[in-house]
This record gives structure tokens, C-alpha cells and sequence, in this order.
């Protein structure tokens, strides 16, 4: 059982790029979210979606686009990378709204 | 609105001594859940406790024992008896259950360092 994978574990941009970081649960949960960790900030909420074709936006949701074709995936998008987003990002997922959160391993993205 | 505050940064002490990491919510619902995670320096969110707000029984696991109180809106987190392995960084976190749909948030969370 993998439970929430992430990948890449570490990336390095160039401001203007985009890329998409992936996140896959086996674990048959409706609930998916992305937080992103910046030093003193805690975990902050950037999207999140309750099921397939289901997303809304967290906290600091602008830079970032998400969609969930499948219960399994959960993929965060950058359209143009900027430094303000460097940070380890957080995939989890949860069985039902009160449940507690499966984390993936995270995203270690830096943005020059 | 919902929010967590946890209000020390970080926190040393030696081994076996006993430390409390203190936790205060705001939430408007009278149906939540609250959470303690810790991440290790290895980077990895391990998730330690649930309690909802129906339960407001104190817990104890080996070392570790949560006391909830919602007169005073807390929901604290005691480590007896510390070793170098708690090193970590605390978090708690909220989620209410009118807004289920949503994931949890987070306190800034707590810096704990144990030395021998």
C-alpha cells in the first residue's frame, strides 16, 4: 500500500517555467489537498477537491491551478514559476471530511 | 472563522523533562475535530491524534497525553520524560465539521529540540 506518492521529491525552476507536480493515492479517498510549507508559516492550504471533477480553492490558491479527473490523482500546476513560490509543497489525502489526513513525502521546489 | 494559534515558535529543553505544547482554536461550529501532527527533521507529516469536540476526555499514549478543554478552547499536547527522538516540529490543526468539504488548517506550529 503506497499511500499518497509525490513526485518529484526536489525541483528547480527558472522563473517564467511551469511544470506540474503529481500526487497519487491507492487508498480510494475522496479528499485531496495541497498545502505548501514556508519556514514560520505552518502548512497552508492551496487547493483542495472533494471528489472527481470537484476542486475549490484554499488559503493561497493564486499561481497554482489544480483538477481532478480521478479519484487517484491530484496533479498541482504552475502556469509561470516565480520565486515568491519556492517552497515544500504537500499533497494528503483523507477517507471522509473529518478523517485524518494522509501527507505525501512532499515537493522540495525551488524557483531562481 | 476557523483558526489555530499556536504561540511558541520553539521550545529546548533536556532530556527527560517533561514539556507541554500549547494549542488555542477559534471555531464558530460546535461540531469539529482537532489534530496534533509532528514532523521529524526527515520532512514527513505523521499524524499522532484526532479528538472531536464531543470528547473532551483526556488521552494518554506512552509519553504522550492530550488535554482538551473547550472553556478555554485548547487542546494541548504534553510529552513526559522527552528524548532526543520528539525533536520535531508540532502542529495542530483544525477542521470543522460544517465545512467538511474543506482540509484542515494548521497552526504555525512548534519547534521542539531535545538535547541529551
Amino acid at each position: 500500500n503506497a499511500g499518497v506518492t509525490q513526485t518529484p521529491k526536489f525541483q528547480v525552476l527558472k522563473t517564467g517555467q511551469s511544470m506540474t507536480l503529481q500526487c497519487a493515492q491507492d487508498m480510494n479517498h475522496e479528499y485531496m489537498s495541497w498545502y505548501r510549507q514556508d519556514p514560520g508559516m505552518g502548512l497552508r492550504l492551496i487547493h483542495y477537491s472533494v471528489g472527481a471533477g470537484i476542486t475549490d480553492q484554499g488559503e493561497v490558491p493564486n499561481g497554482y491551478n489544480v483538477s481532478r479527473s480521478t479519484t487517484e490523482d491530484f496533479p498541482l500546476r504552475l502556469l509561470s514559476a516565480a520565486p515568491s513560490q519556492t517552497s515544500v509543497y504537500f499533497c494528503a489525502s483523507r477517507r471522509t471530511g473529518n478523517q485524518p489526513q494522509h501527507f505525501g513525502d512532499g515537493t522540495r521546489l525551488s524557483i531562481l | 472563522a476557523q483558526k489555530v494559534t499556536q504561540a511558541q515558535t520553539e521550545i529546548s529543553v533536556v532530556e527527560k523533562e517533561d514539556v507541554t505544547l500549547d494549542c488555542v482554536y477559534e471555531t464558530r461550529d460546535t461540531t469539529y475535530y482537532l489534530f496534533w501532527y509532528k514532523q521529524p527533521p526527515s520532512g514527513e507529516l505523521v499524524f499522532l491524534i484526532r479528538r472531536n469536540s464531543f470528547d473532551e476526555q483526556n488521552e494518554i499514549s506512552g509519553r504522550y497525553s492530550w488535554n482538551f478543554q473547550k472553556s478555554t478552547s485548547s487542546f494541548n499536547f504534553t510529552i513526559t520524560a522527552s528524548q532526543v527522538v520528539d525533536s520535531a516540529v508540532y502542529f495542530c490543526a483544525l477542521s470543522e465539521a460544517a465545512q467538511a468539504g474543506t482540509a484542515l488548517i494548521f497552526g504555525k506550529g512548534t519547534t521542539l529540540s531535545v538535547s541529551s
